[in-house]
């Protein structure tokens, strides 16, 4: 089975400062990476999914994250952070694509701090 | 553009009542799920349907939950009775999973906020 692990449950950052959210999986079989983010007292939405081919992948609103199979993490990060994008942000796992379960971690709020 | 819609954004009920929760997906998408997320954890998949079939609801506690999509398109979820533990956020999603053009990506409602007193 796999599992992610988000290891900061909290981050907070100045405006206009870079950031880096943490994304750990387990999983025995190749992967399929997500990160959704989720704003107050909405539903989720698609920040950029890893499925195949270059390890860096750029999603919506300026962020990134790489895919590092060797240390079996997907951190997403973005040069400079504003006010909006204060947010939960979850990273979640699939070992298939089709007919996968998507597995979310416990999620990181980021604060952005004027 | 197209949302998921869901329905009561928010819902207080007492132990041992009946509760249900609707879901009306993106038009076209074949895939829908129903997420439970308790506080300060990530959603948790209770069931998924592609079209009026179930995928899987391995997760979901059957003593007291039941989910339907009768005619493939729009969903109920019902809690009966409720306990204190499900109070959470009901969330549910759509896919083009099954249509031939999934692109990996679930559509999010809003959600059902559910406080059991």
């Amino acid at each position: 089975a796999q599992s992610v692990t988000q290891l900061d449950s909290q981050v907070p950052v100045f405006e206009e400062a870079p950031v880096e959210l943490r994304c750990n999986y387990s999983s025995s079989v190749s992967v399929y990476l997500f990160w959704y983010v989720q704003y107050p007292n909405q539903g989720l939405q698609l920040l950029l999914k890893y499925l195949s081919g270059s390890t860096l992948v750029k999603g919506i609103n300026g962020f990134e994250a790489e895919f590092n199979k060797s240390q079996t993490s997907f951190h997403l990060r973005k040069p400079s952070v504003h006010i909006s994008d204060t947010a939960e942000y979850f990273c979640a796992v699939a070992r298939g694509f089709g007919n996968e379960k998507l597995t979310f971690g416990t999620g990181t709020r980021l604060t952005i701090i004027p | 553009e197209a949302e998921v819609a869901q329905s009561p954004r928010y819902k207080i009920t007492e132990k041992s009542q009946a509760v249900a929760f609707w879901c009306d997906p993106i038009s076209g998408h074949a895939t829908l799920y129903w997420y439970r997320q308790i506080l300060g954890q990530g959603p948790e998949l209770l069931v998924q349907f592609q079209d009026e079939s179930v995928v899987d609801d391995s997760q979901l506690p059957k003593d007291r939950f039941s989910a339907e999509r009768l005619k493939g398109v729009d969903s109920t979820l019902k809690i009966q009775p409720a306990e204190l533990g499900d109070s959470a956020m009901y969330l549910c999603a759509s896919s083009l999973l099954g249509s031939g053009r999934y692109t990996g990506e679930l559509f999010f409602g809003e959600g059902s906020r559910l406080t059991v007193l």
